[in-house]
């Protein structure tokens, strides 16, 4: 059982190039999430997604796009990159708000 | 000791000490709490969660408090091994929406050896 995959690992782009960031979960789970995670801050929500179709802002949404086509995949894209989104970012799912969620390993991307 | 560093509150423990981590959380119409673990270069890991009708719950080697009065969590941590070193968050849920989960900045355990 895979749980969440996140891809790629480590990532490198230079300010105003996109990219997407991939994730996902083979436990048939109806929530997703993204988070970034920065130094000395807890985990902040970008986006989220309670099933197939729907998704929703979190906290800091500015600068990312999401969809959800399927109940397994939740893409995260950055559409003009800029040094402020350098982060480490975790997809995360779960099969309710009130339950635990699952993390994927992160991506860590740095934009120069 | 505690300590309040530049980035994250650090704990240090003697490797067979008991641990408590403390988590002061925000809203008090927060109905359900989890604490994670994350180890360097991981995603974080479910440890315990408690719903807000209940006070004390425990797991293997770890219990979790919760004081809805001065909306405080504890997570404890019995015969701290060092494998418990990590960064340990805490997250409560407030409302119906999951953009209500809220983390916190996480406290980061030292188990010596």
């Amino acid at each position: 059982n895979a749980g969440v995959t996140q891809t790629p690992k480590f990532q490198v782009l230079k300010t105003g190039q996109s990219m997407t960031l991939q994730c996902a979960q083979d436990m048939n789970h109806e929530y997703m999430s993204w988070y970034r995670q920065d130094p000395g801050m807890g985990l902040r929500l970008i986006h989220y997604s309670v099933g197939a179709g729907i998704t929703d802002q979190g906290e800091v949404p500015n600068g990312y796009n999401v969809s959800r086509s399927t109940t397994e995949d939740f893409p995260l894209r950055l559409l003009s990159a800029a040094p402020s989104q350098t982060s480490v970012y975790f997809c995360a799912s779960s099969s309710d708000r009130n339950t635990e969620a699952f993390f994927g390993q992160g991506t860590r991307l740095t934009v120069v | 000791g505690e300590s309040v560093g530049l980035h994250l509150p650090t704990l240090s423990v003697q490797e067979g000490d008991n641990s408590i981590i403390n988590c002061a959380y925000s809203n008090s119409a927060s109905d359900y709490f989890i604490w994670y673990k994350q180890e360097s270069g991981k995603g974080p890991q479910f440890i315990i969660d408690i719903r807000s009708n209940m006070d004390k719950r425990q797991g293997q080697r770890v219990t979790v408090l919760l004081n809805k009065t001065v909306k405080h969590l504890s997570l404890q941590i019995a015969a701290t091994q060092p494998g418990d070193s990590a960064v340990y968050f805490c997250a409560e849920n407030s409302g119906t929406s999951y953009d209500k989960v809220i983390f916190g900045p996480g406290t980061s355990l030292s188990v010596i050896p």
